[in-house]
């Protein structure tokens, strides 16, 4: 049981090139999200899916995209990477209740990609 | 909107010392709420949450949180600190109307001495 995984673990981008960061997991969980974590700032939402087949915006989403691939994969891609767009990314999962329950259960993180960008 | 404060950057305590994180939120609605710890060049790790029932929870490594509702608090406490303890420390919030987004602190860095 690997939990999450997340591909790479580092990477160095220039300016305007493009990349997709990879997450799996497999726990079976039906929420998934994508962090970036930022010296000071804690943790920021970039996006989430609450189930296959969903996506939804966070607190910064701009410069992002995702895809739910399945239930296991949750990817997130930058088009056009930025300087500020240098950061540690996380991938997290967790499972998913029903009505007022529904966020009422802990994320599991996977290890993290540093991304910088020159 | 949610929001969550740690307000210290770091705090310090000698080794068998007890220890306190503090953390206040806001939130619409009951919260659910979360402490996660950080290992260097680690993903984050679950510790605990309070999701509804009694205001002591406790969790994992010996650590404890109590939710106090009017002083919208949930500190983090460890009755007997260890330096293998040394780490960042998470506090986070989520509503209870049914969303996801959790907010996340900015961390607060615990050092240990021993």
């Amino acid at each position: 049981n690997a939990g999450v995984t997340q591909t790479p673990k580092f990477q160095v981008l220039k300016t305007g090139q493009s990349m997709t960061l990879q997450c799996a997991q497999d726990m079976n969980h039906n929420s998934m999200y994508w962090y970036r974590q930022d010296p000071g700032m804690g943790l920021r939402l970039i996006y989430y899916s609450a189930s296959e087949g969903t996506t939804d915006k966070g607190e910064v989403p701009n410069g992002y995209n995702v895809s739910r691939l399945n239930k296991r994969e949750f990817s997130l891609r930058l088009e056009s990477a930025a300087p500020s767009q240098t950061s540690v990314y996380f991938c997290a999962s967790s499972l998913r209740g029903t009505g007022y329950l529904a966020g009422a259960y802990e994320q599991y993180f996977g290890p993290g990609t540093r991304l910088t960008v020159t | 909107a949610q929001s969550v404060a740690q307000p210290e950057d770091q705090v310090n305590v000698a080794e068998g010392n007890p220890l306190t994180v503090k953390c206040t939120y806001s939130v619409s609605g009951n919260p659910y709420l979360f402490w996660y710890v950080q290992y260097p060049n680690r993903g984050l790790q679950f510790l605990l949450k309070y999701i509804t029932g009694d205001n002591l929870v406790k969790g994992s490594y010996g650590f404890e949180a109590e939710f106090n509702k009017s002083q919208t608090s949930f500190h983090l406490k460890k009755p007997s600190a260890l330096v293998s303890d040394s780490a960042l420390y998470f506090c986070a919030v989520r509503g209870n109307t049914g969303g996801f987004k959790t907010i996340f602190g900015a961390g607060t860095r615990l050092f240990v001495k021993a």
